[in-house]
């Protein structure tokens, strides 16, 4: 089945750590996207990659980092220097332009700092 | 810039009781809009979305959704819910400008057997 595989489904960080959370999709999607969500605040995007070797910052990037080497993968680093990680991560992908098109959403990656 | 609000944070409904869930938006040009929905611990599904055409548009699982743009509102409707429909529901609108996705910050449905 074609879709967005998203692991590891819990992490746990100690402070100071970094982390990635890795996220692979089969469906030969161009694009693909990082969002955090955090309760009563909806999904913030953090990183997207429209192309291979290329991404941009969303709206919340600082303390993050991506990578985009193949098209099928767009794993997430959450370093140090993000001061409140604990959130729901959650990768998807799109065939065509974000803002008009079904974005396909991964199960997501809940991650804990301890 | 482009927003989206949804009032209602909780909602409780009895299962075979109608369900409405409210969604406003802000954007200055005709908008892309859409409903999703996420199952405790899961990512999110599509629902509906509209661009132009019929202001009433069919989803998939029976929603249905109104545009109304005097009321910049793009509201949700299920006549009969089922326990199934237990989820959170995001409201999202996009623009072409910066191909931004902007989500509300959602709505808890929770369904009383």
């Amino acid at each position: 089945d074609g879709g967005i595989t998203q692991s590891p489904k819990y992490l746990f960080r100690k402070e100071g750590q970094n982390v990635t959370l890795s996220c692979e999709q089969n469906l030969n999607h161009d694009a693909m996207y990082w969002y955090r969500q955090d309760p009563g605040q909806g999904l913030r995007l953090i990183y997207y990659s429209q192309i291979v070797n290329d991404f941009q910052k969303g709206d919340i990037a600082e303390g993050y980092s991506v990578s985009r080497e193949k098209k099928e993968s767009f794993p997430l680093t959450v370093t140090s220097a993000q001061k409140n990680p604990t959130a729901f991560y959650l990768c998807a992908s799109t065939q065509g332009a974000l803002w008009r098109t079904e974005a396909f959403f991964g199960q997501g990656t809940r991650l804990t700092v301890v | 810039a482009q927003s989206v609000t949804q009032p209602d944070i909780h909602i409780t409904v009895s299962e075979g009781a109608s369900l409405e869930l409210r969604c406003n938006y802000s954007y200055g040009a005709t908008p892309y809009l859409f409903w999703y929905v996420q199952s405790p611990g899961q990512g999110l599904q599509l629902l509906l979305k509209y661009f132009s055409g019929d202001t009433l548009v069919q989803g998939i699982k029976g929603f249905e959704a109104e545009f109304k743009r005097s009321q910049s509102s793009f509201n949700l409707r299920k006549p009969s819910v089922h326990w199934s429909d237990a989820a959170e529901y995001f409201c999202a609108v996009g623009a072409a400008a910066g191909n931004k996705l902007t989500f509300g910050g959602g709505t808890r449905v929770l369904v009383k057997p």
